[in-house]
């Protein structure tokens, strides 16, 4: 069965510092992977996707996501954090065509001044 | 163009009513879903809709049914509401061109 892991439940970073969210999936086929950001009260908003290609993805608001299969992994790094990216992110894996994703538990970002 | 449009915002129930939840999206996607999304659980899936006129269950689907009423709509029902259902509860739809989920901006119901 696919699984996503999050470790990180809670994350502080200063505003300017980088950062690094962390993902692990388990997935018996090649996954479709994807990162979300949910600003309080929000729904769910598409930051990036990978389905192939360039293991290096580029997203909207300055992220970007690094898939590794040998790790499993596919985290979230931005080199800048701004007070405006404090929210919550889940990283969730699917499959071409299959019906649903499978979401990670998220991780809560809070920016301090 | 307004995407997943969800209603209402906010419920609140009492134990044993029962209640619909609307989702409509105007992308021309055909397989739409409903998750609900607990604190520390990410988000679950109760039912998804491949194509008009199609349902099948999802991962926590007990004390749900839903209704695809055309290739815009799709419903999520609580006949009965207890307790264990509050929670947030979103709609998506999936562009199968580039095989992405787009959310909804959730209802918040609570049963007490």
């Amino acid at each position: 069965a696919q699984s996503v892991t999050q470790p990180d439940i809670h994350i502080t970073v200063s505003e300017g510092a980088s950062l690094e969210l962390r993902c692990n999936y388990s997935y018996g086929a090649t996954p479709y992977l994807f990162w979300y950001v949910q600003s309080p009260g929000q729904g769910l908003q598409l930051l990036l996707k990978y389905f192939s290609g360039d293991t290096l993805v580029q997203g909207i608001k300055g992220f970007e996501a690094e898939f590794k299969r040998s790790q499993s992994s596919f985290n979230l790094r931005k080199p800048s954090v701004h007070w405006s990216d404090a929210a919550e992110y889940f990283c969730a894996v699917g499959a071409k065509g299959r019906r649903a994703l499978t979401f990670g538990s998220g991780t809560r970002l809070q920016v301090q001044p | 163009n307004a995407g997943v449009t969800q209603t209402p915002k906010f419920q609140v129930l009492k134990t044993g009513q029962s209640m619909t939840l609307q989702c409509a999206q105007d992308m021309n996607h055909n397989s739409m879903y409903w998750y609900r999304q607990d604190p520390g659980m990410g988000l679950r899936l109760i039912y998804y809709s491949a194509s008009e006129g199609t349902t099948d269950k999802g991962e926590v689907p007990n004390g749900y049914n839903v209704s695809r009423l055309n290739k815009r709509e799709f419903s999520l029902r609580l006949e009965s509401a207890a307790p264990s259902q509050t929670s947030v509860y979103f709609c998506a739809s999936r562009d199968r061109v580039g095989d992405t989920q787009y959310f909804g901006p959730g209802t918040r119901l609570t049963v007490l």
